[in-house]
């Protein structure tokens, strides 16, 4: 089966870095997304790793370790508006099988003043 | 092209009744996703479309849900004889396969908030 695990909520101030955590298991590996998502809004996409390492892209940082089923998204300076629900999901397959992502259940992070 | 378009984007409806939601993909995107999310919880995968085909449906579509992708273009989510339970946001996504069989990823729409009284 497909197991992603992200923690429920954390907290952090304004203008310091925070790292959020994903670990996977799942039957096939074809990339890790992390999405932000607003209070009822839609999931922005934020970031892709298929190859392990890091991914810089301005204040996001994404990274991931194949072998340990491990990924964390690292946020820095943060600023409130970055106050959101962060969503790892992994894509499992690259075929005509489909691009169905599973998701873990978000880790809401709150910035405070 | 303004993005995936979904209707509407609330609806409350009486338990038992029938609700059906539109979802507009971006144009030249040949898949199409519903995703179901509740409250705390991230998108859990409904069924998927590429073009007008429906390839894959995940074991949470119970026989009351249908969905349709005819000219494979919008989709539509029709629930049947609505359960409390099926009250979450439902969410489309879109994305473009191209022939090198590669996919750009999602772009998902704001979705449709569903309360069922």
């Amino acid at each position: 089966g497909q197991n992603i695990d992200q923690p429920t909520e954390m907290t952090a101030t304004e203008g310091a870095i925070v790292q959020i955590n994903c670990t996977y298991q799942t039957s096939g590996f074809n990339g890790l997304f992390w999405y932000q998502q607003h209070a009822g809004e839609a999931p922005t996409f934020l970031s892709y790793n298929v190859l392990d390492g890091l991914e810089e892209k301005g204040r996001f940082s994404s990274f991931l370790s194949r072998s340990k089923g491990y990924s964390y998204l690292l946020l820095k300076e943060l600023q409130m508006k970055d106050s959101a629900s962060y969503l790892c999901a992994v894509r499992d397959s690259v075929d005509n099988a489909g691009n169905m992502l599973t998701f873990g259940g978000g880790t809401r992070l709150m910035v405070k003043p | 092209d303004t993005g995936v378009s979904q209707d509407p984007r609330h609806k409350i409806t009486k338990r038992g009744q029938n609700v059906t939601f539109r979802c507009d993909p971006i144009s030249e995107h040949n898949r199409l996703y519903w995703y179901r999310q509740t409250l705390g919880q991230g998108p859990e995968f409904l069924t998927y479309f590429q073009n007008e085909a429906q390839l894959e449906k995940s074991r949470l579509l119970s026989d009351r849900f249908s969905a349709e992708r005819p000219k494979g273009s919008f989709s539509t989510l029709e629930i049947q004889r609505t359960e409390q339970g099926d009250s979450a946001m439902y969410l489309c996504a879109s994305s473009l396969r191209d022939r090198g069989l590669w996919d750009y990823g999602y772009t998902f729409g704001s979705g449709t908030r569903l309360t069922v009284v």
